[in-house]
């Protein structure tokens, strides 16, 4: 299965500014998808990245607050933007390993204060 | 839509017992796809076990095996003796089958936080 490495691990981030997260996988993916984790939640599906075209938005997700970017095949970012506390969650990218699921990076854990 | 419901916020068991995670779920769909993630505290994501709708065999991993009542929407997950690194959230998660071989999201249950005593 795909391995991926998503960076930051963490961080702690000022009200109104913006943090961006790097996934990057070892192998060429048609699809990544970002989730957020709100703190003792779920996983919820934030957009749908697609390379060579405009990410797909989930109801409640907007590209002005979370710009997707998808530039080739193996890598996408993921900004938060003009950040409050309620954008404190972990962030998670994820990339389809076909019916067997899919595989997650490690999560970004961010702090807005 | 689909929907994942796990009725049990918190779950424990003694180490070496056997505990079993419940999850149903709703959907229109007949072709789909059915997960167990675990994730630790580590926040990982880690893939427990899968089942695909079309097959009636429930699926097993070692220790982990599933009770999938298709009719009854239900997806149940059976850790048979439970060790101390079994402690983590449990997430079970609906993925629909796309028929153009694409990809598909995820839909995943609140959770289970499953707790593995000593």
């Amino acid at each position: 299965s795909a391995v991926i490495s998503q960076k930051p691990s963490r961080d702690i981030c000022q009200r109104g500014t913006s943090l961006t997260i790097q996934c990057q996988v070892d192998s060429q993916v048609t699809m990544m998808f970002w989730y957020r984790q709100q703190p003792g939640q779920s996983l919820t599906l934030i957009a749908t990245a697609n390379q060579g075209s405009e990410a797909t938005y989930e109801s409640g997700f907007v590209i002005d607050k979370f710009p997707i970017s998808r530039p080739n095949l193996t890598f996408s970012t993921l900004t938060v933007s003009n950040m409050s506390p309620e954008d404190s969650s972990i962030y998670l990218c994820s990339v389809e390993t076909g019916a067997y699921g899919y595989t997650f990076g490690s999560g970004t854990r961010l702090t807005v204060v | 839509a689909q929907t994942v419901t796990q009725s049990q916020p918190e779950m424990s068991v003694q180490e070496a017992e056997t505990v079993t995670l419940s999850c149903t779920y709703d959907t229109s769909e007949n072709n789909y796809y059915l997960f167990w993630y675990k994730q630790p505290p580590s926040r990982q994501m880690i893939l427990v076990i899968r089942q695909e709708a079309y097959k009636q065999q429930n699926a097993t991993e070692n220790r982990f095996s599933v009770n999938f009542q298709k009719a009854a929407k239900s997806f149940s997950l059976k850790i048979s003796d439970s060790q101390l690194g079994d402690t983590a959230m449990y997430f079970c998660a609906f993925m629909k089958h796309h028929a153009q071989g694409g990809s598909e999201k995820l839909v995943f249950g609140k959770g289970t936080k499953l707790t593995v005593n000593p």
